[in-house]
Order: C-alpha cells, then sequence, then structure tokens
C-alpha cells in the first residue's frame, strides 16, 4: 500500500509555457503533500507543503506566483510550473503524507522537467 | 542553511561486508528521523525511521543508530548486496511541522561484487 502516482514522468517543454504536473495517491487519503525539487546530485529541496482545501505554503525563496500548487482532494495535488524558463528545469517529486502526526511521506516517482 | 548533513558523498562497499552511513544534523528541535533509498530518476523509498527518545532501531538488515548529544546518527546495512546501490537520503523532521522534512544531500553507495 502507500503508492503515489506523478504524471507525467517527464516533460518538455518551450521556454514560456506553463505545465502541469499531478500528484495522486492512489491507495490512501492524503491529507498533506509535499513538493520537492531535486537538481542533480544534489539533495530534494521542499518547495510547499499542502493541505486538501487550504492554500499551500511556500518555502523560502520559492515563487508562489510560478509555482502554482492545488490540492483539490485527499488523493491529488497538482503543481503548475508557469511562464517556465530553462532554470525551472529540474526533477520535481511530490509525496503524500497521512494522519495527524505524519510520521512517513510516500514519494511519487518524479518528474524530470526540461525547458528549452 | 543546512541542517541536515551527509559528509560522505559516495561509499564503495564489497559484498556481504557491511555499509555505514552517516548523518549529522544541527537542529536539536528534529524529532524524527528518517533513511530513504532513491534510484536515478525514481522517488525516494522509505527505509527506516528513529524517534529521537530512542537510540536504535532495527528492520532486517538494516540498523539505525542516533547519538542525540552528537547530533549524528548512522545506517548500517548488513550484509551489503548488490541491489544496495543507490543514493541514500538522511531525512530530519521538525517538531510539529506537519511532517516537514530537510534532506542531507545524500550518499552514492556502491556495492562490489
Amino acid at each position: 500500500g502507500a503508492v503515489v502516482s506523478q504524471h507525467p514522468s517527464r516533460v518538455i517543454c518551450k521556454s514560456g509555457t506553463s505545465v502541469k504536473i499531478e500528484c495522486r495517491s492512489l491507495d490512501f487519503q492524503a491529507t498533506t503533500m509535499f513538493w520537492y525539487r531535486q537538481f542533480p546530485k544534489q539533495s530534494l529541496m521542499l518547495m510547499a507543503t499542502s493541505n486538501e482545501g487550504s492554500k499551500a505554503t511556500y518555502e523560502q525563496g520559492v515563487e508562489k506566483d510560478k509555482f502554482l500548487i492545488n490540492h483539490a482532494s485527499l488523493t491529488l495535488s497538482t503543481l503548475t510550473v508557469t511562464s517556465a524558463h530553462p532554470e525551472d528545469s529540474s526533477f520535481y517529486i511530490c509525496s503524500g503524507g497521512r494522519g495527524g502526526a505524519i510520521r512517513e511521506q510516500f514519494f511519487g516517482p518524479g518528474t524530470r522537467l526540461t525547458v528549452l | 542553511d543546512q541542517q541536515v548533513k551527509q559528509n560522505s558523498p559516495s561509499l564503495s562497499v564489497q559484498e556481504g561486508r557491511i555499509s555505514i552511513l552517516n548523518c549529522d544534523y544541527t537542529n536539536s528541535m528534529f524529532d524524527y528521523f528518517l533513511w530513504y533509498k532513491k534510484y536515478p530518476a525514481e522517488g525516494p523509498t522509505f527505509l527506516i525511521s528513529i524517534s529521537s527518545i530512542k537510540d536504535k532501531n532495527e528492520d532486517g538488515r538494516f540498523t539505525v543508530f542516533l547519538n542525540k548529544s552528537a547530533k549524528h546518527l548512522s545506517l548500517h546495512i548488513v550484509p551489503s548486496q548488490p541491489g544496495d546501490s543507490a543514493v541514500y537520503f538522511c531525512a530530519a523532521r521538525l517538531t510539529d511541522s506537519w511532517g516537514k522534512l530537510q534532506f542531507g544531500a545524500g550518499t552514492q553507495v556502491v556495492v562490489t561484487p
């Protein structure tokens, strides 16, 4: 159990376009979902935390107008990279947590975004 | 400000031997620590965790040790197997942070035959 999927797994887009990434918890209800990005050979950096039905909380330095997060239901969260630029190229990973005192996060397989 | 540090970017170990991965942290408000394993182009997979009130947790071939006074934890894998070759991340959770994790930079483990 505790499977998280992401779609698409890989996307290439032109500079200036917007890209939407979906994160779904397949067999549990994720009260909280987290979005991370990872640059090559670096750690996972938390971008934002979203709770179902409320606005996402962004980490310092993350532009909320650029990275739009919607957590419409307990099984779906979306990240939209608006007006993407080459520096937004990265590996984006979501995770879902369950329960009030989240002890464990279940990670999706990640989405490789390349902006030309 | 990197509060979780993995100072060894890589580790090579022979099959059957013990792998020891280290992690240091600076924030005494972390109350839960986790180890994740990650293959390229995949999401991290949970391995083992430990609460700050414990000093050891064991699960099969994996054991995590926590030394709170030294703000240090380690992951022992014994015996190491070729399938263990991956990047291992140490992560820590702040008390009352709704599960937000801070990750170390990772250690690339290569298990050789």
